[in-house]
Parts: C-alpha cells; structure tokens; sequence
C-alpha cells in the first residue's frame, strides 16, 4: 500500500505570496492532518480534516488555512507569506474509523523556504 | 494545554549499549501515546503506541516503551543499540479532544547518536 505522498517536495516562495502544498493520504484513510516542523518549535500541529471538515484546530493565525476533498485528499494554503513561514510542513493520515483511535502515519513533507 | 517533556536532548551511546529515552506528559485524562522516529534523511516513522491495556508495549525493531499513569510517563527503552538506531526520537501524545480525532503535541525531540 502506498504511503502518504505530498507535493510538492520543495519550494521556494517570496515574502508576501501565498502558497498552495498537496497530501494525499494513504488510500482508505479518512483523516489528514497538517503539523509544521522548524528547529526552533519542533512539530506543532496546525489542523486536522475527516469527511471534508476541519476537525481540530491548533494554533495558528488565520493566513494557515487547508481544505479536504471528498476523496480525502488535502491541500493547505499559505497565505501572505512571512520570513517566519519558511518550515517542513509534514501531513499525516489515519484510519479514523468507528469511533477508535488509530495511530497517524506521515509524509515525508514539504520544505518550503520563504525568501 | 498539555504538554510533552523529552527530558535528554542529546544522547551518544556504543553500540550494544541499552537505552531510555524519558518521555513525561502533562495531561491528567486519557490518552494516547506515541513514539516516532526520524532516521537521517527519512520522514516520521512509528515506533509504537499505546492505546489501552497492557502498559508494556513493544514496538519495530527491537524497541519498547512503559506506560506508567501515575508518574504521567512513557519512556522508550532498548535493551541494544545498534548503529543503525541513530536518528531522531519524537514522543508525541494525543489527548482530551473533544469530539475525537488527531491533534498530536510532540517533544521536542531526542537526537541519539550510536558509535562504533
């Protein structure tokens, strides 16, 4: 079975823009979530989707923004980039079903540098 | 807001040396338990978990790890490192989600590092 893939793998952005990353989950899971990683905070969550809604929310302003389709692939948006963004943004997906809880299994990330 | 403490920051070994890696959380209800790895160049991987029941878990590669509830740990143990075993350990928990789902808080993270 083929792990979670996310694209793209790296870019690189300018101050200001807005940026779109991609996931696509390992087939049969239903929820995706978003972590961001950088040396100085480590992994901090930024938000979770399953059936196309957002379900939980970390900290994050509001320019951090995602979205799930109906075959539970996800995108999340970046918008009015800041130096501050520049991060290896991971996805992660898990099974989600009945109710139980499933480990999540992660992406290998997008490294996005902001110039 | 709970909270995850990975107590060594940076661990060098020899190998066939034995390992524990501390992992404390601060949320008092149920949880969920994780350890992940990161080898050199690789993504997040899964060690082991802990859901529920036996709080002994045994993960990939000769890894496991302690639930302890009343001391709010999880500490990960190998009895023999190899020089393979270096990377990155993360121990991450999910925990008090109203209305279920993922929204994992990581450590900060353990760099391990095994000599020949």
């Amino acid at each position: 079975k083929a792990g979670v893939t996310q694209t793209p793998r790296y870019l690189i952005k300018t101050r200001g823009q807005q940026v779109t990353l991609s996931c696509s989950p390992i087939s049969g899971h239903r929820s995706v979530s978003w972590y961001q990683q950088t040396p100085g905070q480590g992994l901090q969550f930024l938000f979770e989707y399953f059936s196309e809604t957002q379900r939980n929310k970390g900290n994050f302003p509001g320019r951090f923004s995602g979205r799930q389709f109906s075959n539970s692939r996800s995108e999340m948006n970046v918008s009015t980039l800041e130096l501050g963004d520049s991060a290896l943004y991971l996805c992660a997906s898990s099974l989600d079903s009945g109710g139980l809880s499933y480990e999540q299994y992660f992406g290998p990330g997008t490294r996005l540098t902001v110039t | 807001a709970q909270s995850v403490s990975q107590h060594n920051h940076h661990v060098i070994l020899s190998e066939a040396a034995s390992l524990e890696l501390g992992c404390n959380y601060s949320y008092g209800g149920t949880v969920n338990l994780f350890w992940y790895v990161q080898y050199p160049g690789q993504h997040l991987q899964l060690l082991l978990k802990y859901f529920s029941g036996d709080p002994l878990v045994k993960g990939i590669k000769g890894f496991e790890a302690e639930f302890i509830k009343s001391k709010f740990s999880f500490n990960l143990r190998k009895p023999s490192v190899q020089w393979s075993d270096t990377a990155e350990y993360f121990c991450a928990v999910n925990a008090g989600i109203t209305g279920g789902g993922n929204k994992l808080t990581f450590g900060t993270g353990t760099q391990l590092k095994v000599e020949l």
